[in-house]
């Protein structure tokens, strides 16, 4: 069954520096998501892309950030300088044509010293 | 943003007996809705949907019920099993034709199936 993976699993990583967060979704969808999930709070979104471009963004989603699909199978996530409350899981997520069920990537656990 | 509610933090059913979560939004233009289960450390995975046009799906052992005028779902695990442990996240979206739609998630059900 085709799924959506993740790396790394997990990222430790100073303030301020830059991490890429690198995602494969299923191979024929066609919508890509970022969530976020900190510890004990609910899974956030962060950001939508379809036909390479961002679709919408949330307010968390900020000038720090960015989303790239470079060679039409991986879909990374760019935080150009990390702060201490970046700390926290980070989800893919793709769908099809249809786009209306969303299927999820493992995550990213990201801790931010 | 509240828009997707579960009021319930936790809930524990004797294994063989009905699970029944609840969640409840206040966005009147939400047309899919979605539950997925989630153990520590690992994604979301989707479990079952329905959409706005419905009032009831079912799949095996699981079925969600639809009440829009009420603005509530609920997810009914029928016989419930050890193996159903885990936290359940209602979630929401409004499909838009042409542009990726995202999911608005609820806070979570912690189900605890005992033996």
């Amino acid at each position: 069954e085709p799924e959506v993976t993740q790396t790394p699993s997990h990222q430790v990583t100073q303030m301020g520096q830059e991490v890429i967060l690198r995602c494969v979704p299923i191979s024929n969808h066609l919508y890509f998501y970022w969530y976020r999930q900190i510890l004990g709070q609910k899974v956030e979104f962060l950001v939508s892309f379809y036909n390479n471009e961002i679709s919408e963004k949330s307010e968390i989603f900020d000038d720090q950030f960015s989303v790239e699909r470079p060679d039409g199978s991986n879909f990374t996530l760019k935080i150009r300088s990390t702060k201490l409350e970046d700390s926290a899981m980070y989800f893919c997520a793709s769908s099809g044509r249809m786009q209306e069920t969303q299927y999820f990537g493992p995550g990213t656990r990201l801790l931010v010293l | 943003d509240q828009q997707v509610k579960q009021n319930s933090p936790s809930l524990s059913v004797q294994e063989g007996r009905i699970s029944i979560l609840n969640c409840d939004y206040t966005n009147s233009m939400f047309d899919y809705f979605l539950w997925y289960k989630k153990y520590p450390a690992e994604g979301p995975t989707f479990l079952i949907s329905i959409s706005s046009i419905k009032d009831k799906n079912e799949d095996g052992r699981f079925t969600v019920f639809l009440n829009k005028s009420a603005k509530h779902l609920s997810l009914h695990i029928v016989p419930s099993q050890p193996g159903d442990s885990a936290v359940y996240f209602c979630a929401a979206s409004l499909i838009n034709t042409g542009t990726a739609s995202k999911l608005t998630f609820g806070t979570g059900t912690r189900l605890q199936v005992t033996l």
